[in-house]
């Protein structure tokens, strides 16, 4: 059974800081890795879909790295926003199979 | 505006019943997806389709059942022989299986 692990489970940070969390999944087969968001009250909405080792992808203030060869992805927050408030997930594909394995998510607060 | 539409958003269940969730996409998606949540957990697969009339199992497709009939459909049916149905229920799209997936606003299915 493929396992994804995101950590940490939860995290409150200040308004303005920076902030990043890791996504960690088995390096052999490795095909792609997902990265959505999840709000309150709405539905997951995807970030990044990164397929390459080294791969960075950038969407205004969040950004988010890649390592195949480690089976890790780190998801970057630059300057965090009460609307950066929300469940992360990611999610990864093996190689040769249909579907994504989901991790538990990261929740984050963004305290004013 | 093209997207993906899930009724009812509140199911309530009474026992040995089956209940039918709808998802219904107009994205012009080929392949269509169910989720299932429970607190503390990520999303898990119970089942999956890729092209009409044709669909496999997910990680937890027992007490479950899934039609194709249309590209546009992909109804879920909780069956009585699912004994723990008490859920969040999700399900997503996809243009092919490696883009990234489309999310409606989940049904909350709860027993009786």
């Amino acid at each position: 059974i493929l396992n994804v692990e995101q950590s940490p489970q939860s995290l409150h940070v200040q308004e303005g800081d920076s902030t990043n969390f890791t996504c960690s999944f088995p390096s052999s087969n490795f095909y792609a890795l997902h990265w959505y968001r999840w709000e309150t009250a709405k539905s997951p909405e995807a970030l990044f879909v990164m397929t390459l080792n080294g791969d960075e992808k950038k969407k205004g203030r969040i950004s988010a790295t890649l390592n195949t060869k480690e089976g890790y992805s780190y998801l970057y927050i630059k300057g965090s926003q009460p609307e950066d408030s929300a469940t992360y997930l990611c999610a990864f594909r093996i190689q040769g199979a249909q579907k994504l394995v989901f991790g538990q998510g990261t929740r984050l607060t963004i305290n004013p | 505006d093209g997207g993906i539409t899930q009724s009812p958003k509140y199911l309530f269940r009474k026992e040995g019943q089956n209940v039918t969730l709808s998802c219904e996409q107009n994205l012009n998606h080929d392949a269509m997806y169910w989720y299932r949540q429970d607190p503390g957990q990520g999303l898990r697969l119970i089942y999956y389709s890729q092209i009409v009339n044709d669909f496999q199992k997910g990680d937890i497709a027992e007490g479950y059942s899934v039609s194709r009939e249309k590209k546009e459909s992909f109804p879920l049916t909780v069956t009585s022989a699912q004994k723990n149905p008490t859920a969040f229920y999700l399900c997503a799209s996809s243009k092919v299986e490696y883009q990234p997936q489309h999310f409606g606003d989940g049904t909350r299915l709860s027993i009786l």
